[in-house]
C-alpha cells in the first residue's frame, strides 16, 4: 500500500520557470516531510524538509508547501537550471517511527 | 568522510546463485537501511537496523533474503538463491538518531543486480 504517492511521473519544463513538484500521502501520523533528489546513477541526496507544524519552507531556489488538511505538500523550484533535471522522490515520517517511507518519484527534466 | 559505501556497484548473476551486496554506514549513525528500487514500487525499504540490531524486517519479501549487521561499519544483504524478479537497485543509507532530524538519511550511490 503506497503511503505517499507521486503522480504525473515525468515533467518537463523550460530553463529559467518554475517546476511544481506534488505529493499526496494517506497516514495521518505523517509528521515530517522529506524532498530528494536522484541523479542516473547516484543515489538519492536530501534536498529539503519540512515539520508538519509549518506550512512552508524555503531554501533558495526550494520551496516546499504543506497542506495538511488535504495531506499534500508540494515542491517549487524557481528559477528551474538544467542542472534541475533529475528525479524527485517525496519521503514521510511519523513521530517515533524512525522508517521513511517514499513516493515513487518524478522525472524533471529542463530544458536549456 | 566518505559517504555511504556500497558494493558493487554492478552484479550480473545467474538465477539460483547467491548474491551479497556490501554497505559501510557513515562513522558514527547509528541507523541502517536497505531499500529496494523498482520501476514498478519505487523505493521500498527492506530492512532496517539500530546499533547494529535488527529493527524492522517487515520489507524483506520472502526468506531468500536476509541481512546482517555484524558491527557498526558493515552491513550485509543477502539473496539466495536469487531469481530474476529480484533484479532492481538496492540501496543502502545510514542516518543518525533516524528520520525524524536534519536531512533524513545519507544514501550509497546502489549496486544495480541483474538476475538472468
Amino acid at each position: 500500500d503506497q503511503q505517499v504517492k507521486q503522480n504525473s511521473p515525468s515533467l518537463s519544463v523550460q530553463e529559467g520557470r518554475i517546476s511544481i513538484l506534488n505529493c499526496d500521502y494517506t497516514n495521518s501520523m505523517f509528521d515530517y516531510f522529506l524532498w530528494y533528489k536522484k541523479y542516473p546513477a547516484e543515489g538519492p541526496t536530501f534536498l529539503i524538509s519540512i515539520s508538519s507544524i509549518k506550512d512552508k519552507n524555503e531554501d533558495g531556489r526550494f520551496t516546499v508547501f504543506l497542506n495538511k488538511s488535504a495531506k499534500h505538500l508540494s515542491l517549487h523550484i524557481v528559477p528551474s537550471q538544467p542542472g534541475d533535471s533529475a528525479v524527485y522522490f517525496c519521503a514521510a515520517s511519523a513521530r517515533g517511527n524512525n522508517r521513511l517511507a517514499f513516493g515513487k518519484g518524478n522525472q524533471v527534466v529542463v530544458i536549456p | 568522510d566518505a559517504g555511504v559505501i556500497q558494493s558493487p556497484r554492478h552484479e550480473v548473476t545467474e538465477m539460483g546463485q547467491e548474491v551479497t551486496l556490501r554497505c559501510k554506514p557513515i562513522s558514527g549513525h547509528d541507523y541502517l537501511f536497505w531499500y529496494r528500487q523498482t520501476m514498478m514500487r519505487g523505493l521500498e525499504l527492506l530492512i532496517y537496523f539500530n546499533n547494529n540490531v535488527p529493527i524492522d524486517d517487515s520489507g524483506m519479501p520472502e526468506d531468500r533474503f536476509s541481512a546482517k549487521m555484524p558491527n557498526a561499519s558493515f552491513s550485509t544483504l543477502k539473496i539466495q538463491p536469487s531469481e530474476p524478479r529480484d533484479s532492481a537497485v538496492y540501496f543502502c543509507a545510514s542516518s543518525l538518531r533516524g528520520s525524524g532530524t536534519g536531512g533524513g538519511y545519507t544514501f550509497g550511490s546502489g549496486t544495480r543486480l541483474t538476475v538472468v
